[in-house]
């Protein structure tokens, strides 16, 4: 099992460039999570999918929007990056509540 | 919402010594409280939950302590060895709430 993948594991991008971060769990998990981690500020909640076809904002949503495509994949978008964004986002996902959550191996993300 | 607060932010030992990082958090409803370490450059990964209705839990080399009253909880590496370095996380949920996880501890473990 590959667990959860994420794509890319690099990227830079330009201010007011757009992209997609993709993630996909082969483990059959209802929930799926997005997080940025920022030096000294842990593990942020950006957004979230409890089930298939829900979507709900986490602590820090704001510049991005989410697509929960089917119950493998979630995806992350910022429509318009600004050097504030830039940071190394994880997905994850787990089975639901108080469940181990498995993450992927993380995307480095530099807005210049 | 919940708040979690985690110390120290660095710490470092001697192998063989033993290291304790502390967690405390704001709503007397969280039920959950996992820890995740993560290594340089790797994705976090859990090494140990316990949850409210117990108030110890041991694994190896590893423990973690629940006092509800005090709001707080703590993971114990004994004996801890150089591939223990890395960053722990603390967190914590209730119900059906995500987590929210505490600022990190970087563990320094010195040969």
């Amino acid at each position: 099992n590959a667990g959860v993948t994420q794509t890319p594991k690099f990227q830079v991008l330009k201010t007011g460039q757009s992209m997609t971060l993709q993630c996909a769990q082969d483990m059959n998990h209802n929930s799926m999570y997005w997080y940025r981690q920022d030096p000294g500020m842990g593990l942020r909640l950006i957004y979230y999918s409890a089930s298939e076809g829900t979507t709900d904002k986490g602590e820090v949503p704001n510049g991005y929007n989410v697509s929960r495509l089917n119950k493998r994949e979630f995806s992350l978008r910022l429509e318009s990056a600004a050097p504030s964004q830039t940071s190394v986002y994880f997905c994850a996902s787990d089975q639901g509540r108080h469940t181990e959550a498995f993450f992927g191996q993380g995307t480095r993300l530099t807005v210049v | 919402g919940e708040n979690v607060e985690q110390h120290p932010s660095t710490l470092s030992v001697q192998e063989g010594d033993s290291a304790v990082i502390k967690c405390t958090y704001s709503d007397s409803a969280s039920n959950y409280f996992p820890w995740y370490k993560q290594e340089l450059g790797k994705r976090p990964q859990l090494i140990i939950d316990i949850r409210s209705n117990v108030g110890e839990k041991k694994d190896q080399r590893i423990a973690v302590t629940l006092n509800k009253t005090a709001k707080h909880f703590s993971l114990h590496i004994t004996e801890t060895q150089p591939e223990d370095s890395a960053v722990y996380f603390c967190a914590a949920s209730m119900g059906y709430s995500t987590l929210t996880f505490g600022k990190g501890t970087m563990l320094l473990v010195s040969p």
